[in-house]
């Protein structure tokens, strides 16, 4: 079945730094994504999307990379601050649905000061 | 305007007892969206109400679980008979695909934790 997973469940990085977390979904045919951030203690929250028409989105100090080839998709977080600590979830749509979204484990961004 | 809101924002209750755990979606929002999330997990998709009707509930893991909408606004999620593997944290988002075009851009309350003793 369709698989939507992030590579690593933790990523630590020094404050300042620029965070890359990495996702990979198996569905050639997804046709767009979408990564959402949950700060403890709250529902996940949208931060940017992409068509698969594109292989670059920019942010507010993020940017989305798609790798159609590979079938690999990241979220760059420019100059990492404390408020970036949170879980990041990538998603993609399940298969013929306009509504649902097959998510990722989540990757932990954790900054050190 | 305000968010989407849950209530409670924590339940405890023991095995068998049933919960009944209430979404209050932004205003207007047609769409309204129930998932849970095991700890250190994604999101599992529970069930998906359009106004008031529910067109897609397979994501219910059981007959113990319903859910209702009135109103085209707020919606309860009802777990019966509760048990231990019940425990998570329950969240509601809403959207509104006229509004922004995109009905995977969700907003999400801050969810219910539920644990079952």
């Amino acid at each position: 079945g369709e698989s939507v997973g992030l590579h690593l469940p933790t990523l630590s990085v020094q404050e300042g730094d620029n965070s890359i977390i990495n996702c990979a979904y198996s569905n050639s045919a997804s046709d767009y994504f979408i990564w959402y951030k949950q700060e403890s203690g709250k529902g996940p929250q949208f931060i940017i999307d992409i068509r698969s028409n594109m292989d670059k989105r920019q942010g507010q100090r993020v940017t989305v990379l798609l790798n159609k080839t590979v079938k690999h998709l990241s979220l760059q977080i420019a100059a990492t601050q404390p408020g970036d600590s949170a879980v990041y979830f990538c998603a993609a749509p399940v298969c013929d649905s306009n509504y649902q979204l097959i998510w990722g484990a989540g990757t932990k961004l954790i900054i050190k000061p | 305007g305000a968010g989407v809101s849950q209530s409670p924002s924590n339940k405890v209750t023991e095995k068998g007892k049933d919960v009944e755990l209430r979404c209050d979606p932004i205003s207007g929002h047609t769409a309204l969206y129930w998932y849970r999330q095991s700890l250190g997990q994604g999101l599992e998709f529970l069930i998906y109400f359009q106004g008031n009707s529910a067109p897609d509930k397979s994501g219910l893991p059981s007959d113990r679980f319903s859910a209702e909408r009135t109103g085209g606004s707020v919606s309860t999620l009802t777990i019966q008979r509760t048990q231990q593997e019940d425990s998570a944290v329950y969240l509601c988002a809403s959207s509104s695909p006229l509004l922004t075009g995109n009905s995977y851009e969700q907003y999400f309350g801050p969810g219910t934790r539920l644990t079952v003793t």
